[in-house]
């Protein structure tokens, strides 16, 4: 299958810096990527669709001027949190989209952010 | 309103016995894909089967199996001769419409736990 390579897998910050996450599609082009929150022992909760060449496409709750993303090239998308607090402690998790067979979807291995 | 629907946040079962793991949507676009995906505790997403609301027959994937009752807006997962290794939390997505993005949305989700 496809893989999807998300770094880094852990990241502390202090508060009040920020934090940059990559994904990378490393064996396909991904015209597009998405970003997932997720808390802990709760569901993926969509952040925003990133698009290559394009603005990315935030969902309604969302903050862009927080969640900076950035689809540069057709394999690499960048979330950066902007001045992160203890409250975007989470999970964050990138999907790049491409067809093999019946799957659509290829996940990273998701990054998890503690702002202290 | 929630389109994805997991009702049960964990579930037990016994080693080399078979769960169900429920799940029901509602979609009012007649082209739809349905996705059960497994997260173990690394946070990984694992792609395990896919159900096509178009397809006339159940998603068979080794030990996964997809009861999917179209009228009743049910794609319950099913797992046969469960092993320590399935315990995870495991998530039923749904894509809308004929769309290849590669978007999702997650159920909450439900946490199995394989007794020896």
């Amino acid at each position: 299958g496809a893989v999807v390579s998300q770094h880094p897998s852990r990241v502390i910050c202090k508060s009040g810096t920020s934090v940059k996450i990559e994904c990378r599609s490393l064996d396909f082009q991904a015209t597009t990527m998405f970003w997932y929150r997720q808390f802990p022992k709760q569901s993926l909760m969509l952040m925003a669709t990133s698009n290559e060449g394009s603005k990315a496409t935030y969902e309604q709750g969302v903050e862009k001027d927080k969640f900076l993303i950035n689809h540069a090239s057709l394999t690499l998308s960048t979330l950066t949190v902007t001045s992160a607090h203890p409250e975007d402690s989470s999970f964050y998790i990138c999907s790049a989209y491409r067809r093999v067979g019946v799957a659509e979807a290829f996940f990273g291995q998701g990054t998890r952010l503690t702002v202290v | 309103a929630q389109k994805i629907t997991q009702t049960q946040p964990g579930m037990f079962v016994q080693e080399k016995e078979a769960v169900t793991l429920d799940c029901t949507y509602d979609t009012s676009d007649p082209s739809y894909g349905l996705f059960w995906y497994k997260q173990p505790s690394s946070g990984e997403m694992i792609f395990l089967i896919y159900q096509g609301s178009y397809d006339q027959q159940n998603a068979t994937e080794g030990r996964y199996s997809l009861n999917f009752q179209k009228a009743r807006k049910s794609a319950n997962l099913v797992i046969s001769a469960s092993q320590l290794g399935d315990s995870a939390m495991y998530f039923c997505a749904m894509r809308e419409g004929s769309s290849n993005t590669g978007k999702l949305i997650f159920g909450q989700g439900t946490t199995l736990q394989v007794k020896p």
